[in-house]
């Protein structure tokens, strides 16, 4: 099945710095990846995804890349700012709809 | 509009006692999951839902785990005998078609946070 490796565990970066996470992941069908962010005590909620058929998307801050051939992708955040403190998780579909994750990175935005 | 609820939000059992989770999706969303998040394992699938019935319960850990789904919305999540290794938060998750419609947004509920002493 689908594995999804995350990095990195935790990444610490000044306000107003960008933040990268990235991922890779094992199955060349994949065709759709998300990006959640979780924070505590919540659920999961989705803040971007990307399909296979397009490499970059963007939304105000938050940009995501894929790379189909390397099979990986990236999370990009720019001018961060303490609400952006939280858990990041990556994800994959697999066929019938599940998402396999990664384990997460703790972003921790110093102010 | 209303996201995906469940409760309880928290849930204390004893080893041995049988618990019952609940969610409601989202109004009209057709697909229900359930996923299971602890420390060791991470976030990971448990069954999926398209309507009433269940096409992949491939994640569910042990006979012990069952769900169903009533009326194309609520679901409940059932773990008998339960064991300390099933503490964890049960995340609960719908999406309006499913399958169906290929790979489509997943909204998640809080979850409900499970300790089993």
């Amino acid at each position: 099945g689908e594995n999804v490796e995350q990095h990195p565990s935790t990444l610490s970066v000044q306000e107003g710095d960008s933040a990268v996470i990235k991922c890779t992941y094992s199955d060349s069908a994949s065709n759709y990846f998300p990006w959640y962010k979780q924070e505590l005590g919540k659920g999961p909620q989705l803040i971007i995804d990307i399909r296979s058929n397009v490499g970059e998307k963007k939304d105000q801050r938050i940009a995501v890349t894929l790379n189909k051939t390397a099979k990986h992708f990236s999370l990009h955040i720019t001018e961060t700012q303490p609400e952006d403190s939280a858990v990041y998780f990556c994800a994959t579909m697999e066929y019938g709809n599940k998402l396999v994750f990664g384990a997460g990175t703790i972003l921790r935005v110093k102010s | 509009g209303a996201g995906v609820s469940q409760s309880p939000s928290n849930k204390v059992t004893e080893k041995g006692k049988d618990v019952e989770l609940r969610c409601d999706p989202i109004s009209g969303h057709t697909a229900l999951y359930w996923y299971r998040q602890s420390l060791g394992q991470g976030l990971e699938f448990l069954i999926y839902f398209q309507g009433n019935s269940a096409p992949d319960k491939s994640g569910l850990p042990s006979d012990r785990f069952s769900a169903e789904r009533t009326g194309g919305s609520v679901s409940t999540l059932t773990i008998q005998r339960t064991q300390q290794e099933d503490s964890a938060v049960y995340l609960c998750a719908s999406s309006p078609a499913g399958v169906v419609a290929g790979a489509e947004t997943q909204y998640f509920g809080p979850g409900t946070r499970l300790l089993v002493l």
